[in-house]
């Protein structure tokens, strides 16, 4: 497609649950992030790949959150047991290189 | 520590009435300014991004500019269109092109 896109757009999970969520970087982008974003406030920087390295992850709030680009291309990135503390707006974007990043529409989780 | 301090934090004109918003930034090293506009329930959408002090970009009824402290998103004329929350981000000291961004400055237009 032209742009980012993450699904799930909108997920509801009870306290205790694993979530997965997916990013598709646009086509050729090396570079791909994930940020957090809480309500009324400016996202948050989770972690960073180039192709399929991990080059920083420095963001992530616990060990309950992983991210993966097995392939260089699409990502997922795995909250274990949430937390209601987890409840946001996870977002994702990829850039040629270190340049402009473009974001995807995001995902709305909600931990009941 | 990189930092980014919006304001104001909400905005309100009447179409028409210019206005500026500021983003006043702390960092090690500017590798580069950013500005986004953010609708509700949607992602970031990129307007411009800045790289030295003294540059400047236009968009329509947008206008950012940079110094060595401040960015500056001037808009002229504003439409009810133009309302959303308008987000400045800086890549700073990290090798690794993670973005820092301020709280945002949400503007509403009034027709």
């Amino acid at each position: 497609g032209a742009g980012v896109s993450q699904s799930p757009r909108y997920k509801v999970a009870k306290r205790g649950q694993d979530v997965a969520l997916r990013c598709d970087p646009i086509s050729g982008h090396v570079s791909l992030f994930w940020y957090q974003q809480a309500l009324g406030q400016g996202p948050e920087f989770l972690t960073y790949f180039q192709n399929e390295a991990q080059l920083d992850k420095s963001g992530l709030p616990s060990d309950r959150f992983f991210a993966e680009r097995p392939e260089g291309s699409v990502s997922t990135l795995k909250i274990q047991r949430t937390q209601q503390e987890d409840s946001a707006v996870y977002l994702c974007a990829s850039s040629r290189g270190l340049d402009t990043q473009y974001f995807g529409p995001g995902t709305r989780l909600t931990v009941l | 520590e990189d930092q980014v301090t919006q304001s104001p934090e909400a905005l309100r004109l009447q179409e028409g009435e210019s206005s500026s918003l500021n983003c006043s930034y702390t960092v090690s090293g500017l590798r580069g300014l950013f500005w986004y506009r953010q609708d509700p329930g949607k992602g970031p959408e990129f307007l411009f991004t800045l790289y030295s002090a003294g540059e400047e970009k236009e968009k329509e009824r947008l206008k950012a500019t940079l110094t060595k402290k401040e960015s500056f998103l001037h808009i002229t004329a504003p439409k009810p269109e133009d309302s959303a929350t308008y987000l400045c981000a800086v890549h700073g000291s990290s090798n690794t092109g993670k973005l820092i961004f301020g709280q945002g400055t949400t503007l509403q237009v009034k027709p």
